[in-house]
């Protein structure tokens, strides 16, 4: 089955610096690769997707590039504020499951 | 319109009594997931229902658990004789089909004491 690496598992910024959580996957078939914010106690929710057919994909201050062939995918925040402090998952789907495989998690802290 | 429900939000119990808890998806959402989230690890996949039957239940940990959607909305996961090990916040997702992106419940934190 799919295999999800994250990293790092904690991430500590100063406001306003830019702030990179890189994962990794092991099924080449998986095209479907969504990021999930969870703050403390609350749900994870989802803040940007990405499928196989692109590269790139940009949200105001959150992007997540793809790279097919080395098999791993980054979320990139610019501008960080106090308010991004949370946990951030990666996840992993085929095409024709239904399942993502998920990270273990990076907790982000943005330092005001 | 509202999201994903669950309850109880927390749950205590005592080691070997049985417990239920309880998912509302999104309205007309079909597919309808399990995860079980232990702390500090990302959510791992219980049980997928599209409709009212059980399509993946292979994440299930033993038989101790058992999920139900009779009706096709309305969830809810059943764990007889809990044990210490169950502790964890379960979380229910649910989507428009099944290769659509999944819409996360605020979890029930169940605690065997």
């Amino acid at each position: 089955g799919e295999n999800v690496e994250q990293h790092p598992s904690t991430l500590s910024v100063q406001e306003g610096d830019s702030a990179v959580i890189k994962c990794t996957y092991s099924d080449s078939a998986s095209n479907y690769f969504p990021w999930y914010k969870q703050e403390l106690g609350k749900r994870p929710q989802l803040i940007i997707d990405i499928r196989s057919n692109v590269g790139e994909k940009k949200d105001q201050r959150i992007a997540v590039t793809l790279n097919k062939t080395a098999k791993h995918f980054s979320l990139h925040i610019t501008e960080t504020q106090p308010e991004d402090s949370a946990v951030y998952f990666c996840a992993a789907k085929t095409g024709g499951s239904y399942i993502p495989t998920f990270g273990r998690g990076t907790s982000l802290i943005v330092h005001p | 319109g509202a999201g994903v429900s669950q309850t109880p939000s927390n749950k205590v119990t005592e080691k070997g009594k049985y417990v239920e808890l309880r998912c509302d998806p999104i309205s007309g959402h079909t597919a309808l997931y399990w995860y079980r989230q232990s702390l500090g690890q990302g959510p791992e996949f219980l049980i997928y229902f599209q409709g009212t039957g059980a399509a993946d239940d292979s994440g299930l940990p033993n038989d101790r658990f058992f999920a139900v959607r009779p009706e096709g909305s309305v969830s809810t996961l059943k764990i007889q004789r809990t044990e210490r090990g169950d502790s964890a916040v379960y979380l229910c997702a649910s989507s428009l089909g099944a290769e659509e992106t999944q819409y996360f419940g605020p979890g029930t934190r169940l605690l065997v004491l």
